[in-house]
């Protein structure tokens, strides 16, 4: 079974408009890591934010947020005031903490782009 | 600044040929990673390691083995390279982590290699 699922392949939006990205996740573990990652062309993969299972908030970065709901097992990120250098693939990961796994699992992305 | 870097940002060889992918980290991490980029299919891990000499398999470690000789190196050996090892390859590092941290992966920027 798929661990992390991002079922949006392909997103676009407008410049200055707010865009949500989704990221449902399927694990057992009540101890674990959600992350996102920014894949531009180039090629490297850029961190944007993080959310540990038992965090009470929902992470904030700038303008990334994550919309954590934990019982609905989804870690949605949002990026407010999109600007043309987001356009880019994004990855939605999670790391199983109680597993000793240290690698992360990583969904199959979703690439965003910013129409001027 | 964390700095992951890979010895080839593009590289071309033929079936049958030994490969060698380098990667090199400067924050004294103890945990690295190879994991194969493939559209559609996000990142999957090939191999990791949390020490020197030590490793673990991954995900997907058929076709692959990987050396850690020093801390800051881990390469990743394509035996006898296949046409199907066509992809973009990426390694990441990792502090072991502890109370609080996110166990966050910094990457380097990538090896595209092509096996013809």
């Amino acid at each position: 079974a798929q661990k992390i699922t991002q079922t949006q392949p392909g997103m676009f939006v407008q410049e200055k408009e707010a865009v949500t990205l989704d990221c449902t996740y399927d694990t057992s573990d009540p101890s674990y890591g959600l992350f996102w990652y920014k894949q531009p062309s180039s090629g490297e993969m850029i961190f944007l934010i993080y959310q540990g299972s038992y965090d009470q908030q929902n992470a904030t970065e700038g303008r990334y947020s994550l919309n954590f709901q934990k019982a609905r097992k989804s870690a949605n990120l949002v990026i407010s005031a999109s600007q043309l250098g987001d356009s880019a693939m994004y990855f939605c990961a999670m790391r199983e903490k109680s597993t000793g796994r240290r690698a992360l699992t990583f969904g199959s992305g979703t690439r965003l782009q910013v129409q001027p | 600044d964390v700095k992951v870097t890979q010895s080839s940002r593009y590289l071309v060889k033929r079936t049958g040929e030994k490969v060698f992918l380098e990667c090199v980290q400067d924050m004294d991490h103890e945990n690295m990673f190879w994991y194969r980029q493939d559209p559609g299919l996000g990142l999957r891990l090939i191999y990791f390691s949390y020490d020197v000499k030590m490793k673990e398999k991954g995900d997907i470690p058929e076709g692959y083995s990987v050396s850690r000789e020093k801390k800051e190196r881990f390469s990743l050996i394509l035996e006898s390279a296949s046409t199907n090892q066509t992809s973009m390859y990426l390694c990441a590092s990792s502090s072991p982590g502890g109370q609080g941290s996110t166990y966050e992966q910094y990457f380097g920027p990538g090896t595209r290699l092509t096996v013809t």
